[in-house]
């Protein structure tokens, strides 16, 4: 069976310093892979997707970016942390993009 | 553009009674895909049912079914002999399946659900 690992749980950082998120997802190959963030209280919202190595799609112009190093590892990163960047970021997996997204459990990311 | 409504921010449910929620959707995509997921308070995002636009029928999955009206564009979810445990935000979503589609899933903004003992 598949399943989608994300770290860290949770995470401080003080404003202008450097981030990775990691997620890695076992069981599958080629999955198409993405990262969101969910404000409090919000639905999600989408910030990258991938669809191989190598190839990411960016959804909203921000201070993140995200990397695809690997077929079943995404990384999201930031050179420099605003406090804007404070929130819950869930990584997630499709066999393609007919088929249902799973999540990992989130990081909880909170900028001082 | 795509768009989910869910105008309940907060509903109670009494334990073994059956619950449901409202999801309604535009979008300009002839073709695309109704989900449903539950948030618990820990946070996980958790899949519960898919509605294809073009499914003939509605969807099931245990003690979940998917109310699908396309005429009225929504995908109301239905819990059935409710538990404590499905105490949690339940999250409507939806990604266009068109060939010009990208693989943005919208979300709605939640209905947090409580079951009382």
């Amino acid at each position: 069976s598949q399943t989608i690992h994300q770290w860290p749980a949770t995470l401080v950082q003080p404003v202008g310093s450097p981030l990775s998120l990691e997620c890695t997802v076992e069981g599958t190959s080629n999955p198409n892979l993405y990262w969101y963030r969910q404000a409090a209280g919000r639905g999600l919202q989408l910030l990258f997707y991938s669809v191989g190595i190598g190839q990411i799609s960016s959804e909203v112009p921000q201070n993140l970016s995200a990397s695809r190093p690997q077929d079943r590892q995404f990384i999201l990163s930031s050179k420099k942390l605003l406090l804007s960047d404070s929130g819950f970021y869930l990584c997630a997996w499709a066999r393609d993009k007919t088929q249902p997204q799973h999540f990992g459990d989130g990081t909880r990311l909170s900028i001082l | 553009a795509q768009k989910i409504t869910q105008t309940q921010p907060g509903m109670f449910v009494q334990e073994k009674e059956a619950v449901t929620l409202d999801c309604t959707y535009d979008t300009s995509d002839p073709s695309y895909g109704l989900f449903w997921y539950k948030q618990p308070s820990s946070g996980e995002m958790i899949f519960l049912i898919y509605q294809g636009s073009y499914d003939q029928q509605n969807a099931t999955e245990g003690r979940y079914s998917l109310n699908f009206q396309k005429a009225r564009k929504s995908a109301n979810l239905v819990i059935s002999a409710s538990q404590l445990g499905d105490s949690a935000m339940y999250f409507c979503a939806m990604r266009g399946l068109s060939g010009g589609s990208n693989y943005k899933l919208t979300f709605g903004k939640g209905t947090l659900l409580t079951v009382n003992p």
